[in-house]
């Protein structure tokens, strides 16, 4: 069965810090890996997804995700947070056995003005 | 391009009731999936529909079951609700056979069992 984990449950920054967000997913074929946001209130909104190619994937937003495969890891990183930024972000995985998503536990993310 | 609907948006039913979700999925888009989202929890996956048939499933009762119609749009129907039920429910669109799909999620229904 494939899993994710999100180590960082609850990250605050001040605006203009750097963002990086663990991802680690634990599935031993083909993935298809997102990042999502889920603004207060809102729905989820893909941020960004890598299904092959480069490793590394830009988003919207300014975001940016690299799959290191040989660590099972697809972090998110974006160089300067805003504070329009607060929010939970979700990584998921989508194994090759099927279409269903497995999400990670989220980050909330607060950004200080 | 319209996005996933969901309704109602908020409900209240109170333990042992059964309660039906509403879902529109994206125009183009040919198979739902359903969530399970848990306060301060990621979304869980209850069971996809294709087809009009279920082509997958979380680790969810058979209380909670199912429908697609022919217009793609979907029902979950839960029964015998428990307070643990107490949940963001999500719906997801996507089209199977587009070998770069994603989702479309919409924005939920909340539903309270007390």
């Amino acid at each position: 069965a494939q899993s994710v984990s999100q180590h960082n449950h609850h990250v605050i920054l001040s605006e203009a810090a750097s963002l990086e967000l663990g991802c680690n997913y634990s599935y031993g074929g083909t993935v298809n890996l997102f990042w999502y946001v889920q603004y207060p209130g809102q729905h989820l909104q893909l941020l960004l997804k890598y299904f092959s190619g480069d490793p590394l994937v830009k988003g919207i937003k300014g975001f940016e995700a690299e799959f290191i495969k040989s660590k099972f890891s697809f972090n998110l990183r974006k160089p300067s947070v805003q504070w329009s930024d607060t929010a939970e972000y979700f990584c998921a995985v989508r194994g090759n056995a099927g279409n269903m998503l497995t999400f990670g536990g989220g980050t909330r993310l607060m950004v200080k003005p | 391009e319209t996005g996933v609907t969901q309704s109602p948006t908020h409900l209240i039913k109170t333990r042992g009731q059964q309660v039906t979700l509403r879902c529109s999925s994206q125009s183009g888009h040919n198979t739902v999936s359903w969530y399970q989202q848990a306060l301060g929890q990621g979304p869980q996956f209850i069971f996809q529909y294709y087809r009009e048939e279920e082509n997958g499933r979380g680790n969810f009762p058979p209380r909670f079951s199912g429908l697609q119609f022919p217009n793609y749009s979907s029902e979950l129907n839960v029964n015998a609700l428990e307070l643990d039920d107490s949940a963001l429910y999500l719906c997801a669109s996507s089209l199977v056979g587009s070998s770069l799909h994603g989702y479309t999620f919409g924005s939920g229904t909340r539903l309270t069992v007390v």
